[in-house]
């Protein structure tokens, strides 16, 4: 069974300028994650998925970010435009959220560089 | 935000000794779990312990939960160089499906 993909891995642009960043969740799976995580640091929850409904996104900084989620299953974080700060590792993760317990199952990661 | 923190922030030992790490959360919670970060990868789950449990064991993993310290800890027993990685604590919140990290304690275990 194939994993949460991610792309790309690495991304680096100017400041000032858009990028976005793709996830495919692991089939079946109705929760998806995008989390910021910096260096040293734990990830960071940025929105949260229940479907294609955008249960939670209290964390995302909404004057330059943006989400989505077509039909409930990929996604994209798109960043426009992009500051100096944003330079990170952006994950995203899924679950199934049924009945009982889950855990989140990561992609490999984006690691932006805005220079 | 973080909701969680762990403890110590970073851990060397030698190999064959045993890890111990710790974490605090702020909320009342469904379950806690564990994962694990190698260098530059993403997160890997380890181990989940509900709130109604006290410990739990996987292989070489021991875990426990105190939900009125609103505390937890790892164990790694009989540590590998292969188990130096970054570890992970977070919490699912009661009432809610967010999943919440603390902010991690990086274990090296010398060979």
């Amino acid at each position: 069974e194939a994993g949460v993909v991610q792309s790309p891995r690495y991304k680096i642009i100017e400041k000032k300028q858009p990028v976005a960043f793709w996830c495919n969740p692991i089939s079946g799976h109705n929760t998806l994650y995008w989390y910021l995580q910096n260096l040293g640091q734990g990830p960071e929850l940025l929105i949260r998925y229940e479907n294609e409904e955008a249960v939670d996104d209290s964390q995302l900084p909404k004057d330059r970010f943006s989400a989505e989620r077509l039909k409930g299953v990929d996604s994209t974080l798109k960043i426009q435009p992009a500051e100096l700060g944003d330079s990170a590792v952006y994950l995203c993760a899924s679950s199934f959220a049924g009945a009982g317990d889950t855990e989140a199952f990561f992609g490999q990661g984006t690691r932006l560089t805005v220079v | 935000s973080q909701q969680g923190e762990e403890d110590p922030q970073a851990l060397s030992i030698q190999e064959g000794e045993n890890a111990t790490m710790n974490c605090s959360y702020k909320t009342s919670i469904n379950n806690l779990q564990w994962y694990r970060q190698n260098s530059g990868r993403g997160l890997v789950h380890l181990i989940l312990i509900r709130s109604n449990e006290r410990e739990k064991h996987s292989g070489r993993l021991r875990v426990t939960l105190d939900t009125s310290k609103k505390s937890s800890s790892l164990l790694i027993t009989a540590s590998r160089a292969a188990d130096t990685a970054s570890y992970f604590c977070a919490t699912r919140q009661t009432g809610a499906n967010n999943l919440f990290f603390g902010t991690g304690t990086r274990l090296t275990v010398i060979p």
